[in-house]
């Protein structure tokens, strides 16, 4: 069965520090991955998708880049975090039938 | 931007059927319509989704208006467990660049 794994589960970081969350998918090939950032009390935000190594396309411009270099490993980066990078993100590997979401990161950009 | 509206929230109480309405008037053919739930601090969970016909499964069941426009998620016993945010989203095909896009969805509280 297909699993998808994230950490780390919290992280406190000062403003300008570097940031890297990890995303790997077990159990299936070829995914497509996406990164999602929820603010407190606010929806879920797309900020990143994948449709293969390599390719990566960003919805909205952002203080944030994602890269996918391997098949089944996600990754979203930030060179000099932002206070209002605070929030809750999400990775998730979809196809026709939804997607399937991760436990999530929970940032704190102190 | 989402294509759907729901109402912001609704309770209900334990043990009842829990009737999630939404709107999506400008539904396209080859849209599906998706529900997810998210519980507090946790990733949104896949729900049921559906293209024209009703569906059921474990979780819930899903009625779809004849003219797609409209559609309800039924809880058929709600318990204490399932207070979450819901969401109902449309999207086409995965294969043609398609992606769920989340609107805000409808707090359900479900009370004893």
């Amino acid at each position: 069965s297909q699993t998808i794994h994230q950490w780390p589960a919290t992280l406190v970081q000062p403003v300008g520090s570097p940031l890297s969350l990890e995303c790997t998918v077990e159990g299936t090939s070829n995914p497509n991955l996406y990164w999602y950032r929820q603010a407190a009390g606010r929806g879920l935000q797309l900020l990143f998708y994948s449709v293969g190594i390599g390719q990566i396309s960003s919805e909205v411009p952002q203080n944030l880049s994602a890269s996918r270099p391997q098949d089944r490993q996600f990754i979203l980066s930030s060179k000099k975090l932002l206070l209002s990078d605070s929030g809750f993100y999400l990775c998730a590997w979809g196809g026709n039938y939804g997607y399937t979401f991760g436990s999530g990161t929970r940032l704190t950009v102190v | 931007d989402a294509k759907t509206t729901q109402p912001p929230s609704m309770d209900c109480a334990e043990g009842r059927a829990a009737n999630l309405p939404c709107n999506h008037s400008t539904i396209s053919g080859n849209e599906y319509v998706y529900w997810y739930r998210q519980i507090h601090s946790q990733g949104p969970q896949y729900i049921i989704h559906g293209l024209k016909n009703n569906e059921t499964n474990e979780m819930a069941s899903l009625i779809i208006t004849e003219d797609r426009k409209s559609s309800t998620l039924i809880l058929p016993h709600a318990t204490l467990r399932d207070t979450a945010v819901y969401y109902c989203i449309v999207r086409g095909p995965e294969e043609y660049g398609n992606k769920l896009v989340f609107g805000a969805g409808t707090i359900l509280r479900v009370k004893s």
